[in-house]
């Protein structure tokens, strides 16, 4: 059975610090997601790596697929409140037709 | 606006009834996945179907079943509902028949059975 693991679940931070939320398995994926989630809503694409070793950025989201294919983190510099919600990585498997989820991390940016 | 609709925004009924939720997929996506997500669960696939066709299966209960219907649209339909099936429901596109370029997500259900 794959497994996203993400780490770590809860996070809550001042304005202006830096952070790195990290996806991990045991599994392979021929692609890797990332979404963000307000309450109410539903998750929002933010970026999909497929290579692995493979850096994309965001502004100041920074997004990287492990060499093996089996992780990913996603670095934040200087957060901002706007920054806060639920962080969900996504992990498609190599046949292409399953993608699992991970629990999320649940970050929040104090002012 | 993601493109992908969801009706009804919010669901209240009773243990034992039957729903059914709707969603309209984005323009031009051929593939609509259905997941729930619960505080203790988080996201769970539940069933993919691709121009028409069922195309994944996840841990969907037997009591749950879905379709797509010719112009694309599906309908998740919840019967015999329990009080551990209260959950969002979310509807999901995506232009091929894989989600590995990444989901086009609906604003969901809420389902409150009581």
């Amino acid at each position: 059975t794959q497994l996203l693991e993400q780490s770590p679940q809860f996070l809550s931070i001042q304005e202006g610090e830096n952070l790195t939320v990290y996806c991990n398995s045991s599994s392979v994926f021929s692609s890797l997601q990332w979404y963000r989630q307000e309450p109410g809503e539903g998750p929002v694409l933010l970026v999909t790596v497929v290579t692995g070793g493979e850096v994309k950025k965001l502004k100041r989201l920074t997004f990287q697929f492990g060499d093996a294919r089996k992780d990913s983190s996603l670095h934040i510099t200087a957060a901002q409140p706007g920054d806060t919600g639920l962080y969900l990585c996504a992990g498609t498997d190599t046949g292409g037709f399953k993608t699992i989820f991970g629990a999320g991390t649940r970050l929040f940016v104090k002012a | 606006d993601s493109g992908v609709t969801q009706t009804p925004k919010h669901l209240i009924t009773a243990t034992g009834q039957r729903v059914t939720l709707r969603c309209s997929p984005r323009s031009g996506d051929l593939s609509v996945y259905w997941y729930q997500q619960s505080l203790d669960q988080g996201l769970q696939f539940l069933i993919q179907y691709y121009n028409g066709e069922e195309r994944a299966k996840g841990n969907i209960l037997e009591r749950f079943s879905a379709q797509q219907f010719p112009d694309l649209h599906s309908e998740l339909n919840l019967s015999s509902l329990e009080l551990g099936d209260s959950a969002l429901y979310f509807c999901a596109s995506s232009v091929g028949g894989t989600g590995g370029r990444g989901y086009t997500f609906g604003s969901g259900t809420r389902l409150t059975v009581v």
